[in-house]
């Protein structure tokens, strides 16, 4: 089974628009993170947003928030009033236990475009 | 500002050849990583090293070898390249952190090889 899974291969939305980005994840750990990277064209990955298994506020940042659903397993991305520059593609991950030594696990990614 | 580097952005080799990708980051991290991304697939961990001269296979290791001499360089080793090798090599490096908590992982720009 998939550890991360991110429904939406690929999105269109207008400039200016809000955009929800959906992730689920499967864990039986208590303890993890999970993570929101960027990637433009260029390649670069972009941190954008973390949220702690613990963490009872959603997380934010900038236009960035995460909706964080904890018995859903549920941390989709929310990016509001959308702009060119954000055509990406976007990827969640999850790190689980403890020491930050493991790697992420990512899902296959969401293709963003805005248009226009 | 924080640097992770890749040695090269492109590289094209012939089935068969023993292939050195190589890393080095300047923020002191014990922990390094190595992905390859493949389109729909997302990224997928190759190895790790949470220390100098320690490894750690990750969910993709066969086919290759890590090595880790100094701190600051994690090289990932192809024996002998193969097409199915071709695409994209990314480096990442954190801090250690014990518990679950928000740690980072820093990206280089990647490494595109297409095997022949």
């Amino acid at each position: 089974a998939q550890k991360i899974t991110q429904t939406q291969p690929g999105m269109f939305v207008q400039e200016k628009e809000a955009v929800t980005l959906d992730c689920t994840y499967d864990t039986s750990d208590q303890s993890y993170g999970l993570f929101w990277y960027k990637q433009p064209s260029s390649g670069e990955m972009i941190f954008l947003i973390y949220q702690g298994s613990y963490d009872e506020q959603n997380a934010t940042e900038g236009r960035y928030s995460l909706n964080f659903q904890k018995a859903r397993k549920s941390a989709n991305l929310v990016i509001s009033a959308s702009q060119l520059g954000d055509s990406a593609m976007y990827f969640c991950a999850m790190r689980e236990r403890g020491g930050g030594a493991d790697g992420l696990t990512f899902g296959k990614g969401t293709h963003l475009i805005i248009q226009p | 500002d924080v640097k992770v580097t890749q040695s090269s952005r492109y590289l094209v080799k012939r089935t068969g050849e023993k292939v050195f990708l190589e890393c080095v980051q300047d923020m002191d991290h014990e922990n390094m990583f190595w992905y390859r991304q493949d389109p729909g697939l997302g990224l997928r961990l190759i190895y790790f090293s949470y220390d100098v001269k320690m490894k750690e296979k990750g969910d993709i290791p066969e086919g290759y070898s890590v090595s880790r001499e100094k701190k600051e360089r994690f090289s990932l080793i192809l024996e002998s390249a193969s097409t199915n090798q071709t695409s994209m090599y990314l480096c990442a490096s954190s801090s250690y952190e014990t518990g679950i908590s928000y740690n980072e992982q820093f990206f280089g720009p990647g490494t595109r090889l297409t095997v022949l």
